[in-house]
């Protein structure tokens, strides 16, 4: 599609309770970027895909946090046994791989998932 | 550690106003920096710099980027109250990795 799409655009979970988050890119985009938006704070970088490869994993969580990118299917992000400081905006973004200089550092936002962790 | 610092972090202006907000920053292997507005949803892209001195403009919104200095600033003319919003400044850096480093942005409330 044209447009970054996320699903759910909320999702409630009890502690402890498993959760999954899901991203469509942009067709024809390569890269695929996931971010923490705590409380309306600065984003903080996750993790990202270069098609189904991990990128750069710098920013996850050690434990609890996992992510993939499959082919012909959404790229999800789980989190396993949710805390309650897990609740936040998740955004994912996805960018060109070929094109003008700088298309992989432009980065198109899909609308994000709330997670409240209750 | 990569840092991106905003300024103000909130501004209350009256339609018709012009607005300059700021963002300095102190990266490693600077690539770019981008502006993106945030309303409700998703950020929405605004622009991208990557050479200094080289202002880019769209409608009634323009940015410029001083490599020197590390700094950008994107200016609103005769807002409206439409432009009310969220705007984030981010830097891809780091060699090849692509991430963004955001600040915290910068609220703008235009007022009729």
């Amino acid at each position: 599609g044209e447009e970054v799409a996320q699903t759910p655009k909320h999702l409630v979970r009890g502690e402890g309770q498993k959760a999954k988050l899901y991203c469509a890119p942009i067709k024809g985009h390569s890269y695929v970027f996931w971010y923490q938006q705590v409380l309306k704070n600065e984003f903080k970088f996750l993790i990202s895909f270069q098609n189904e490869n991990v990128f750069d994993e710098t920013g996850m969580p050690k434990e609890r946090f996992s992510a993939k990118c499959l082919p012909n299917s959404p790229c999800s992000l789980e989190i396993q046994a949710t805390k309650l400081e897990d609740s936040a905006v998740y955004f994912c973004a996805s960018s060109q791989l070929g094109g003008l200089a700088g298309a992989r550092d432009t980065q198109y936002f899909g609308p994000g998932t709330r997670l409240t962790v209750l | 550690e990569d840092k991106v610092v905003q300024s103000p972090l909130s501004l209350v202006v009256h339609e018709g106003d012009t607005v300059t907000l700021n963002c300095s920053y102190e990266v490693t292997n600077f690539r770019s920096l981008l502006w993106y507005k945030q309303e409700k949803k998703a950020p929405t892209f605004l622009f991208m710099l990557t050479s200094s001195g080289i202002e880019k403009k769209s409608g009634r919104l323009s940015s410029i980027l001083d490599k020197k200095e590390l700094f950008s600033i994107l200016n609103i003319t005769a807002t409206q109250t439409g432009d009310s919003a969220i705007y984030l400044c981010a830097v891809s850096s780091g060699g090849s990795n692509y991430k963004l480093t955001f600040g915290k942005g910068t609220l703008l409330t235009v007022n009729p």
